[in-house]
């Protein structure tokens, strides 16, 4: 079945700089790639996705980019504020479209005013 | 995009017993998943639910610790049955919201069990 890899576990930056979380995924078969913000005690957020047919998609501050022959995808976040503080799921969609997610280990990701 | 209203938001239970948890979507759906988040981790596929069919489990779930129900298009319910302290966790539904608007979550249950 699909796996999940997600790096790094922890990343602080300061604000203003640029945050980049990394994922990989072992099903080629997998086509769809979100990523989800979870602040503290809610639920996770779908904040921006993207599909095997598109190598790369942007939304203000955040993009992603995806690289299919390796299979790894990336989240990108500019001109980062406090408020981007969370914890950061990237995932895969191990059946195509109609299937389940599997997701990565998360980023708590921690922006220094 | 769908609304899915969870409930019991969250519980605290006794080692030995059973809580059943519900979701609501307010749209028709063809399939709803059930996740658990243990405290600090991340989100774990239980089951995949489909309607008019028994539910399907991931590798170390099973049936007969996690029922889950799917009378309509509209509803499903996970029981966590038996439970022990090491059940303690945040369950999730989901589902999948139209063909490009990604998955959607429920609130969430927090269950703590003693």
């Amino acid at each position: 079945g699909e796996n999940v890899e997600q790096h790094p576990s922890t990343l602080s930056v300061q604000e203003g700089d640029s945050a980049v979380i990394k994922c990989t995924y072992s099903d080629s078969a997998s086509n769809y790639f979100p990523w989800y913000k979870q602040e503290l005690g809610k639920r996770p957020q779908l904040i921006i996705d993207i599909r095997s047919n598109v190598g790369e998609k942007k939304d203000q501050r955040i993009a992603v980019t995806l690289n299919k022959t390796a299979k790894h995808f990336s989240l990108h976040i500019t001109e980062t504020q406090p408020e981007d503080s969370a914890v950061y799921f990237c995932a895969a969609s191990g059946r195509g479209s109609q299937g389940n997610l599997i997701f990565g280990k998360g980023t708590k990701l921690s922006v220094k005013p | 995009s769908a609304v899915i209203s969870q409930k019991p938001s969250r519980d605290i239970c006794q080692r030995g017993t059973s809580l059943t948890i519900q979701c609501q979507v307010d749209s028709q759906v063809t399939m709803m998943f059930w996740y658990r988040q243990q405290p600090g981790q991340s989100l774990t596929l239980i089951a995949t639910a489909n309607q008019g069919s028994e539910a399907t489990y991931e590798s170390g779930f099973v049936i007969d610790k996690f029922p889950i129900s799917r009378p309509n298009l509209t509803f499903s319910t996970l029981t966590v049955s038996n439970m022990s302290p090491e059940d303690s966790s945040i369950y999730l539904c989901s589902v999948e919201v139209g063909e490009d608007g990604g998955y959607t979550f429920g609130s969430g249950t927090r269950l703590t069990v003693v």
